[in-house]
């Protein structure tokens, strides 16, 4: 299938550990990539391929995959992480972009 | 640094054709490490990818969109352009356009991003 899912909404105490999912068939085969976007703001990269983050992500950020499920893990999450977090790949072809359709993170 | 910023009309009639330029600084649109995307977001809602040129002239396009979406690079080596036919209030979103790179392994990401800008069809 051509599709990436996420979960609509994750909640996370303060300072607890949130985990947001991506699933996807091109996921087996195409790495994962997350994106953080606050309201009327433009998405930006919070995580790569395994486990990379781009300079200036704090290191409470990690990511992960296992076969068709990847993962972006928040420890330790702090008000600031609250935002809509999506996932991106390209389709099992390589010349189509997949989105999921976002989570919704919020920090209780 | 590589900046993007997103440039057209905000306000397109039903069945006309919605034009947008986005101009890059800092990069090369005609570069063969690149995809430049347009990607848009309906109001309150996730992110669509719409399609990309790369090599100075060859695109790909989300097929959902039905053959109504042409990327184009600019006559300047820094714009590509994004032409919408036939839209209806259903293309009423915020339109980004964005820069996506290959990486080792297996996988892309966008690294650059315009701030974005909200187009309206209304008559």
């Amino acid at each position: 299938s051509s599709e990436l899912t996420q979960d609509p909404a994750v909640s996370v105490a303060l300072g607890q550990t949130a985990r947001v999912t991506c699933r996807g068939d091109s996921l087996r085969s195409s790495d994962a990539s997350w994106y953080l976007q606050r309201p009327g703001q433009a998405p930006v990269l919070v995580m790569y391929g395994k486990n990379n983050r781009p300079s200036g992500i704090p290191d409470r950020f990690s990511g992960s995959t296992s076969g068709n499920t990847a993962s972006l893990t928040i420890a330790g999450a702090q008000a600031e992480d609250e935002a809509d977090y999506y996932c991106h790949s390209r389709d099992n072809s390589g010349n189509h972009v997949l989105f999921g359709g976002g989570t919704k993170l919020t920090v209780l | 640094q590589v900046q993007l910023q997103e440039s057209g009309p905000r306000l397109v009639k039903p069945s006309q054709t919605l034009s947008l330029t986005c101009t890059v600084s800092g990069a090369s649109v005609s570069s063969g490490d690149y995809y430049w995307s347009w990607i848009r977001q309906h109001s309150g809602k996730g992110l669509e990818w719409i399609g990309y040129i790369y090599n100075n002239g060859n695109a790909n396009y989300n097929p959902t969109l039905r053959g109504r979406a042409t990327i184009s690079a600019g006559t300047s080596k820094n714009q590509f352009s994004l032409r919408l036919s036939s839209v209806t209030a259903a293309d009423s979103a915020v339109y980004f356009c964005a820069r996506e790179r290959n990486y080792y392994g297996a996988g892309s990401l966008f690294d650059y991003w315009g701030q974005g800008t909200l187009v309206t069809v209304s008559s």
